[in-house]
């Protein structure tokens, strides 16, 4: 399977705890993306790296939270000091932008936070 | 400010007939268009994708429909079946953007066998 892959798929925190997700993307893509969704809405946009520079982050994302691509394949998404209202669906997906046109993003099967 | 809106949060349907979801959006900026189906405990998954320089685009049962000037677009499935039933995400990305996606609340899906 040549999709993106997530891990891990559920994680259950105390309120307070660190967690750290990883994300792997299609290995020709050099675009990842962080997204966060909660019950009953869309993905909402949290940041993005093309490479390994992160080029964009959705103001969603306050300084407890960080991301990183130090080589440019995978990626983490660091939550410090969880809160409940982080409980949520972090989706990544990544897209090849060398392809001129081509914006289709393809989603992992995201990580099912709940903070308790 | 939500920008994409898909104001039917649900949608029933007989298996073979059409099913029609919509998608309204107000930043004109956007020029790319994209639907995604999720089912429960996935990832979204890529449809179907329409640039603003078209207004229809075909793929097998799947047309996505753009109207830019009521800056509305639809997704038809023809014939529908069972195997369809799922959430639908409509997505847009503005041009010289990051092709970050800006989605909508997504329209809930049954066909009925």
């Amino acid at each position: 399977d040549t999709g993106v892959s997530q891990d891990p798929r559920h994680k259950i925190t105390k309120r307070g705890q660190n967690v750290t997700f990883r994300c792997d993307p299609i290995s020709e893509h050099n675009r990842l993306y962080w997204y966060r969704q909660t019950l009953g809405q869309g993905p909402e946009f949290l940041t993005y790296f093309q490479n390994e520079a992160q080029l964009e982050k959705s103001r969603l994302l306050s300084d407890r939270f960080s991301a990183e691509r130090p080589k440019g394949s995978f990626s983490t998404l660091e939550i410090q000091r969880t809160e409940q209202g982080d409980s949520a669906m972090y989706l990544c997906a990544s897209s090849n932008t060398r392809d001129r046109g081509s914006y289709e993003q393809y989603f992992g099967p995201g990580t099912r936070l709940t903070v308790t | 400010d939500q920008q994409v809106k898909q104001n039917s949060p649900s949608l029933s349907v007989q298996e073979g007939r059409i099913s029609i979801l919509n998608c309204d959006y107000t930043n004109s900026m956007f020029d790319y268009f994209l639907w995604y189906k999720k089912y429960p405990a996935e990832g979204p998954t890529f449809l179907i994708s329409i640039s603003s320089i078209k207004d229809k685009n075909e793929d097998g049962r799947f047309t996505v429909f753009l109207n830019k000037s009521a800056k509305h677009l639809s997704l038809h499935i023809v014939p529908s079946q069972p195997g369809d039933s799922a959430v639908y995400f409509c997505a847009a990305s503005a041009f010289g953007n990051t092709g970050k996606l800006i989605f909508g609340q997504g329209t809930t899906l049954q066909v009925k066998p």
